[in-house]
């Protein structure tokens, strides 16, 4: 591993299911995010965690859910998908100058 | 609160040309910045990053970028645009620290023209 993975890298999901992003970063970085991309709106915070045992919510959390029970994993959960959770999903980390560093993403289709 | 505007929802250039895309920013204190680009499907990667110092700053493939406190503006120029810069670019302004919570524009998207 180098960098944050990401899993899946898409994915299909029937509105109404639970479903889990993965997330794992292997640079030791205390903080790290969330995000979904849609177009026209850039980038909008989910959830974050500054430590591991620690979590915030963004601009969008609603729908969503985050735990950090160790420092490399940050995985987020739809409890039940609706289609408006349909986007492109980033996670990030960042270390304490700043500087974040993204996963490739995951795409989600909900119907 | 902080807050980004990216102006430019689009930009096309023709390859050759200069390129220079607006940010401007709101932040209390002195800020941290930061340009990001993202090729099609694909992750942000950092272009370049204010934090102090000198107010122009270098960054990869030949970007760089001027911190203009007066205007409150982190503009970012490349004097020679290939077509292998098209992609989505970000703005993003926060500070480090445990609390760190960057904030991003809605990016501006370049086309470059052969």
């Amino acid at each position: 591993i180098a960098g944050i993975t990401q899993a899946p890298t898409s994915q299909i999901l029937a509105a109404g299911r639970r479903m889990t992003l993965r997330c794992t970063q292997d640079m030791r970085h205390n903080a790290m995010y969330w995000y979904r991309q849609d177009l026209g709106l850039g980038l909008r915070l989910i959830h974050y965690s500054n430590t591991a045992g620690t979590t915030g919510k963004g601009e969008v959390p609603d729908g969503y859910s985050v735990s950090r029970a160790n420092t490399d994993d940050f995985p987020l959960t739809l409890a039940s998908a609706v289609p408006s959770q349909t986007s492109v999903y980033f996670c990030a980390s960042s270390d304490s100058g700043g500087e974040q560093f993204f996963g490739p993403g995951t795409r989600l289709t909900v119907l | 609160a902080q807050s980004v505007t990216q102006p430019d929802i689009h930009i096309t250039v023709s390859e050759g040309a200069s390129l220079e895309l607006r940010c401007n920013y709101s932040y209390g204190a002195t800020p941290y910045l930061f340009w990001y680009v993202q090729s099609p499907g694909q992750g942000l990667q950092l272009l370049l990053k204010y934090f102090s110092g000198d107010t122009l700053v270098q960054g990869i493939k030949g970007f760089e970028a001027e911190f203009k406190r007066s205007q409150s503006s982190f503009n970012l120029r490349k004097p020679s645009v290939h077509w292998s810069d098209a992609a989505e670019y970000f703005c993003a302004v926060g500070a480090a620290g445990g609390s760190y919570i960057p904030t991003f524009g809605r990016g501006t998207s370049l086309i470059v023209h052969p």
